[in-house]
């Protein structure tokens, strides 16, 4: 079991492009949630999948951040248009009750 | 929406003292609290949790204590190792928010040797 896996590692983006973060939940797991971690802000809920199916997209910013799981094996974080004030570690969980949720190592976006 | 706020932002312990850390949240539906720990340089992983039926919880050293009547969980981590150095993060979960946790803003412990 590798855990989740989340690609890339690090991102470096200019202002105005696009980022796409990817994410691998552990095999099972029907649970998929997607969190931002800054130092200021600390751990943001950003969105969360059941069985693929979009549940909550309440903390997600609405006019350039974009989610999808396309199937039970991963799912994909868009950020439209990055601006710096993006730039954070993105985690990326998965849970096989709900309850306890498994987190990858994150994704460190840094917009320029 | 829920709010967690986690009191202590640093907390240095000598090794085999114990360690506290308070959490208080706002939503009386909040029903589930899990903690997680943040290695330095590492992901979160889950170390404990605790429901709102019933008021105390312990494994091996980590006990969490929850008073539903003031709105506040705490976790004590008992004769401390230089391993529990690291970031601890309190969570709430309401039925009604689905899966969703509100977290703390974390605590770093350093258990001095």
């Amino acid at each position: 079991n590798a855990g989740v896996i989340q690609t890339p590692r690090h991102k470096v983006t200019g202002k105005g492009q696009e980022a796409t973060l990817w994410c691998e939940p552990i095999s099972g797991h029907s649970a998929v949630f997607w969190y931002r971690q800054t130092i200021v802000q600390g751990l943001e809920f950003l969105t969360y999948f059941r069985n693929q199916a979009p549940i909550d997209d309440s903390g997600m910013p609405k006019e350039r951040f974009s989610a999808q799981m396309p199937n039970q094996s991963h799912s994909t974080l868009k950020i439209q248009s990055t601006q710096p004030q993006d730039s954070a570690v993105y985690l990326c969980a998965s849970s096989l009750t709900g309850d306890e949720q498994y987190f990858g190592p994150g994704t460190r976006l840094t917009v320029l | 929406g829920e709010k967690v706020e986690q009191h202590e932002s640093t907390l240095s312990v000598r090794e085999g003292d114990s360690a506290v850390i308070n959490c208080t949240y706002t939503d009386t539906a909040s029903s589930y609290f899990p903690w997680y720990k943040q290695e330095a340089g590492k992901s979160l992983h889950f170390v404990i949790d605790i429901r709102s039926n019933v008021d105390r919880k312990q494994s091996q050293r980590l006990i969490v204590l929850l008073d539903k009547k003031a709105k506040r969980f705490s976790l004590h981590i008992t004769a401390t190792q230089p391993e529990d150095s690291a970031i601890y993060f309190c969570a709430a979960r309401t039925n009604s928010a689905g899966n969703k946790l509100t977290f703390g803003i974390g605590t770093r412990v350093l258990v001095r040797p």
